[in-house]
């Protein structure tokens, strides 16, 4: 196993523009994380799944955000209308939770950068 | 709900020297977890350390330790003889022990190491 692989590294659109990540946990971990970090800033918190069941979000996650992990695997996160405040990184972690999580840490994918325009 | 701050925005050490990155928190859960991640230019977050509340001795993980006190509510992480590849932005990080186990972060502190 690679790794938590994200895709696409890097996405720029126009303002009001919907757009789709997608990212690829580690196979054996059930817990899939979303969280947004701005320049300079440490990642907050998105959503996060165990399984295929969404179990938190954030307030942060407004309602032009919608996230899905169909079956437990994969993830994606949509942004529909694009807004220029929605420009960040958005990293997708996964871990496989309860002891190992302390032991290993969350396993980070490289992100996804977004820039509207 | 917990609060992770990291006062120092910027750090520069020379080659080989120790260098301590601070970390306090905020939490009134009795069980929870520590962790410091590595984020270098490229982006991605790195796992580096990681400490139990419960845990009595201070965490290490090679040239990595994390000085843990408890009363102080620091999480202070200490990397020896440091490299030119250390040189990236750090996070400190806290997580209850149950439930989401979701990450809450620092603002970070980038490390420039010197030759």
């Amino acid at each position: 196993d690679t790794g938590v692989s994200q895709n696409p590294r890097h996405k720029i659109t126009k303002r009001g523009q919907n757009v789709t990540f997608r990212c690829d946990p580690i196979s054996e971990h059930n817990r899939l994380y979303w969280y947004r970090q701005t320049l300079g800033q440490g990642p907050e918190f998105l959503t996060y799944f165990q399984n295929e069941a969404q179990l938190e979000k954030s307030r942060l996650l407004s309602d032009r955000f919608s996230a899905e992990r169909p079956k437990g695997s994969f993830s994606t996160l949509e942004i529909q209308r694009t807004e220029q405040g929605d420009s960040a990184m958005y990293l997708c972690a996964s871990s496989a939770g309860g002891a190992d999580l302390f032991n290993y840490g969350y396993t980070f994918g490289s992100g996804t950068r977004l820039t509207v325009v | 709900a917990q609060k992770i701050t990291q006062t120092q925005p910027g750090m520069f050490v020379q080659e080989k020297e120790a260098v301590t990155l601070d970390c306090t928190y905020d939490t009134s859960d009795q069980s929870y977890g520590l962790f410091w991640y590595k984020q270098p230019s490229s982006g991605e977050m790195i796992f580096l350390i990681y400490q139990g509340s419960y845990d009595e001795q201070n965490a290490t993980e090679g040239r990595y330790s994390l000085n843990f006190q408890k009363a102080r509510k620091s999480a202070n992480l200490v990397i020896s003889a440091s490299q030119l590849g250390d040189s990236a932005m750090y996070f400190c990080a806290m997580s209850r022990r149950g439930g989401a186990q979701k990450l809450v972060f620092g603002q970070g502190t980038r490390l420039t190491i010197n030759p």
